[in-house]
């Protein structure tokens, strides 16, 4: 089964507004957290890397101030896109490192589809 | 820097066809190599890894070998089935970055009956 886990699946918000996805690693601690975008038929583009209790690191071309990550616990973390626009719709996917099972295996979430209307 | 490069997609193969994804990268220090596979609407799984040179990864009848004389890491497949039918993401780690993964464009695969 699934061990990290994403929510909402999907969603669909309207401009302007924000929307807050959640990835929670489900049986073990997870000390790194890394968040992905993926447009359709692309590649995975890495948009920043979160450690739990310390300030995410954003990759280059990305911004922090727009896509807000929390690591606030081993087990959960969080992207907010703040003021989404259409160009934001895309598919957002998590991944977790930690400790506990399995030892250092990346585990990726489901991800979440956003539309913005 | 460190990269990925996939063969370009889409592939089609009638079903128990030979399957061969190519996949190189470059990379400063030693990765580690992955296959991921995504089926439509879904997030990526682990398919299979290989940690160190002149491994070989194998699951669900699949297998690549960490060549690093030739920086590759290829996918096979014997016999492939229209359940194979996804995106296949080669990805490398290294592990003084953080572990961060960084994939390649990905290869749409398409088995016909």
């Amino acid at each position: 089964g699934a061990v990290v886990s994403q929510h909402p699946s999907r969603v669909i918000c309207k401009s302007g507004t924000s929307v807050k996805i959640e990835c929670r690693s489900l049986d073990f601690q997870a000390t790194t957290m890394f968040w992905y975008r993926q447009f359709p038929k692309q590649s995975l583009m890495l948009m920043a890397t979160s450690n739990e209790g310390s300030k995410a690191t954003y990759e280059q071309g990305v911004e922090k101030d727009k896509f807000l990550i929390n690591h606030a616990s081993l087990t959960l973390s969080t992207l907010t896109v703040t003021s989404a626009h259409p160009e934001d719709s895309s598919f957002y996917i998590c991944s977790a490192r930690g400790v506990g099972r399995s030892g250092n295996t990346i585990y990726f979430g489901e991800g979440s589809w956003l539309t913005v209307v | 820097g460190n990269s990925v490069t996939q063969m370009e997609g889409p592939v089609t193969l009638s079903e128990e066809a030979f399957l061969t994804i190519n996949c190189t990268y470059t990379a400063t220090g030693y990765p580690s190599l992955f296959w991921y596979v995504q089926y439509p609407g879904e997030g990526l799984q682990l398919l299979l890894k290989a940690t160190k040179a002149d491994d070989k990864g194998s699951n669900k009848g699949f297998e690549a070998t960490y060549r690093k004389e030739t920086t590759s890491f290829h996918l096979e497949k014997g016999s492939v089935q229209v359940s194979d039918s996804a995106v296949y993401f080669c990805a490398l780690k290294v592990e003084n970055q953080g572990g961060k993964l960084i994939f390649g464009q990905g290869t749409e695969l398409s088995v016909k009956p």
